[in-house]
């Protein structure tokens, strides 16, 4: 049982820089979500899909880009990188957003 | 916008005895969820309890269940016979729509 995997789990960047985290889930969920964890404030909600090809904000979605080709993958995109968006970045998926959400296991990101 | 608040930010218990985390949220929806997370030193994220606000019977899993005072906007953990296990970094979160809202954390000692 895979669950949700995440990729990479570390990744050093220069400011300017993109990348794509990658998220795939193996349960079927339709949810799946993007969170940023920064010290001292939980976790924030970046972007979220209900199910393939569908996507929307969420709580601090500037900078980010995400995508839903597939039920299984939920790809986050920094488009151009900086050191604000120095965070450990966590996917996670449910059967729909009110039920319980399962995690991966979080990319620590670091843009210098 | 719907926020969560936990005011304590660390709290200690002797192995065996009873603790409770606090948590209360700002919201004007009346059909809602409310989860409390568990995140250990590895980093996952580990779902402990979730509550429905339509329910009026407090939630149980084994050691853990809450009080839910949903006038009050409460939603306190008691964790009863803690254990070595549960130090933790343990986050609240309010679930509305597709909108995911998390605290800032309380980290949990235990205390041999």
């Amino acid at each position: 049982n895979a669950g949700v995997t995440q990729t990479p789990k570390f990744q050093v960047l220069k400011t300017g820089q993109s990348m794509t985290l990658q998220c795939a889930q193996d349960m079927n969920h339709e949810y799946m979500s993007w969170y940023r964890q920064d010290p001292g404030m939980g976790l924030r909600l970046i972007h979220y899909s209900v199910g393939a090809g569908i996507t929307d904000q969420g709580e601090v979605p500037n900078g980010y880009n995400v995508s839903r080709s597939t039920t299984e993958d939920f790809p986050l995109r920094l488009l151009s990188a900086a050191p604000s968006q120095t965070s450990v970045y966590f996917c996670a998926s449910g059967v729909r957003a009110y039920q319980p959400q399962h995690f991966g296991d979080g990319t620590r990101l670091s843009i210098l | 916008a719907q926020t969560v608040t936990q005011s304590q930010p660390e709290m200690s218990v002797q192995e065996a005895e009873t603790v409770t985390l606090s948590c209360t949220y700002d919201t004007s929806e009346s059909d809602y969820y409310l989860f409390w997370y568990k995140q250990p030193p590895s980093r996952q994220m580990i779902l402990v309890i979730r509550q429905e606000a339509y329910k009026q019977q407090n939630a149980t899993e084994n050691r853990f269940s809450v009080n839910f005072q949903k006038a009050a906007k409460s939603f306190s953990l008691k964790i009863s016979d803690s254990q070595l296990g549960d130090a933790a970094m343990y986050f609240c979160a309010y679930n509305n729509n597709n909108d995911m809202r998390f605290g800032a954390g309380t980290r949990l000692t235990v205390k041999p």
